[in-house]
């Protein structure tokens, strides 16, 4: 059974940092991209990176480029992502999820989801 | 970005009715055009990928169709574990963006 669990967030001050971390199983983490989503409360949903199978590509939303770092361990079938210079408007539950596509593609289909992580910004 | 409006924002439907979900993009994602569902308190699951592809163990009564800006989602036989919010979401182009997503109760 495919599974993502989703662990560190929580309360953070604007500007200070947080890290975000996916342990997956159920299948061959390193042959599968992935990315996280968010979804702010009572919101819709938001791509904000993605990371391809061997880390060799990110791909991120403008509005986090800079801030944001999506990375990952193979070796440990986990997924990361660091942020910095957090603001209010980055208040959200994180999702981390895997893409449909195996290997060489991004296809940016989300067919797997973690739990989610919620992260709140506030002073 | 490629803007993506769903409609209606919400429905209320009887069990075993048929319903409709639509999504329009603002130009041209030539099918590639995904379906997820919410449950409450749950994290979005995909249904439908490519407009029209079933995921794996997803029940038959959901079908999508479309092509270029138009797309939808159709559920037949509405079942009481359908009730959720769908969202649409396109993967042509970057950053893959969301529909604002469909509330869908049980009359």
């Amino acid at each position: 059974e495919v599974q993502l669990v989703e662990s560190g967030g929580g309360l953070v001050q604007p500007g200070r940092s947080m890290k975000l971390s996916c342990a997956a199983s159920g299948f061959t983490f390193s042959n599968y991209g992935m990315a996280w989503v968010r979804q702010a409360p009572t919101k819709g949903l938001e791509w904000v990176a993605t990371i391809s199978y061997d880390g060799s590509s990110t791909y991120y939303r403008d509005s986090v480029k800079g801030r944001f770092t999506i990375s990952r361990d193979n070796a440990k079938s986990t997924l990361y992502l660091q942020m910095n210079s957090l603001r209010s408007e980055d208040t959200a539950t994180y999702y981390c999820t895997r893409d449909k596509i195996t290997i060489a593609a991004i296809s940016h289909v989300m067919d797997a989801w973690g739990q989610g992580a919620s992260v709140t910004v506030s002073s | 970005d490629i803007q993506m409006t769903q409609s209606p924002a919400s429905l209320s439907a009887s069990l075993g009715e048929t319903v409709t979900i639509e999504c329009l993009a603002s130009e041209d994602i030539y099918s590639n055009l995904a379906w997820y569902q919410q449950k409450p308190g749950k994290s979005p699951q995909l249904l439908i990928y490519y407009a029209n592809s079933l995921n794996d163990g997803v029940p038959s009564r959901f079908s999508g169709s479309g092509s270029g800006t138009q797309y939808s989602l159709k559920i037949n036989s509405l079942q009481s574990e359908d009730v959720s919010i769908y969202f649409c979401q396109q993967n042509y182009d970057s950053p893959n963006t969301f529909g604002a997503g469909t509330k869908l109760e049980l009359k």
